[in-house]
């Protein structure tokens, strides 16, 4: 079983649609959890950064972390075209680990 | 005032040559990191330093070599290049257990 499971895609939505994205783990000492968005030909672009279980918002973006079912989930509101990118979870244990990524859900939004 | 900045972003060479990477970072972070991307997308940790100290060194063949010549630069230096280095690599750096910033990536082709 990988580290990181990561739902396949790709993944295509109508703009103003609502996208859930997951991932689970298998590693119970992961505390630190990241979502990132990366564009064609462009570095990851961190998007949410949590800690521990619990959920962050930040404008459409909704992250949220379930500590107890090794579950990860970043919902997108009102996506827009713009939001079409590959998304990656990430997660680290402690200082200066190594972030451990997922293989990343390709996602398009339809105008 | 890019954070983290690699040179070059593109590089077509060889088989059998030597290459280098190099990554600065200026956001007075500690840790930097090289990760590959392969051809699908999935991000793998190679190397970490935290204040010019090797922390991770993952399965990576020896032709690879990090150096870190103070804590905000990260070079990559590859031997006797083959087909199968063909990927993005991307520089990294954070704080302790805080996010990671990525650089935008060199996109390396043996030919």
């Amino acid at each position: 079983q990988k580290e990181v499971e990561q739902d396949p895609g790709p993944l295509s939505v109508p703009e103003g649609a609502i996208v859930s994205l997951n991932c689970t783990y298998s590693n119970s000492a992961f505390q630190y959890f990241m979502w990132y968005r990366q564009y064609s030909r462009k570095g990851p672009e961190l998007l949410m950064y949590t800690y521990s279980s619990g959920n962050k918002e930040d404008g459409r973006f909704t992250a949220q972390v379930d500590k107890s079912s090794k579950y990860i989930s970043l919902f997108i509101r009102d996506s827009q075209p713009s939001d079409s990118a590959t998304y990656l979870c990430a997660m680290r244990t402690g200082a200066n680990s190594k972030l451990t990524f997922g293989k990343g859900i390709t996602l398009s939004v339809r105008p | 005032d890019t954070a983290v900045s690699q040179t070059p972003k593109y590089l077509v060479t060889q088989m059998g040559n030597d290459k280098s990477i190099k990554c600065e970072q200026n956001l007075g972070h500690d840790t930097m990191y090289w990760y590959k991307q392969d051809s699908k997308k999935f991000l793998k940790i190679m190397f970490s330093y935290n204040n010019k100290e090797l922390i991770i060194n993952e399965t990576v063949p020896n032709r690879f070599s990090p150096k870190s010549p103070d804590k905000a630069h990260l070079n990559l230096h590859i031997n006797s290049l083959e087909l199968g280095d063909s990927a993005v690599y991307f520089c990294a750096s954070s704080h302790r257990t805080a996010e990671a910033f990525f650089g935008q990536g060199t996109r390396l082709t043996v030919v």
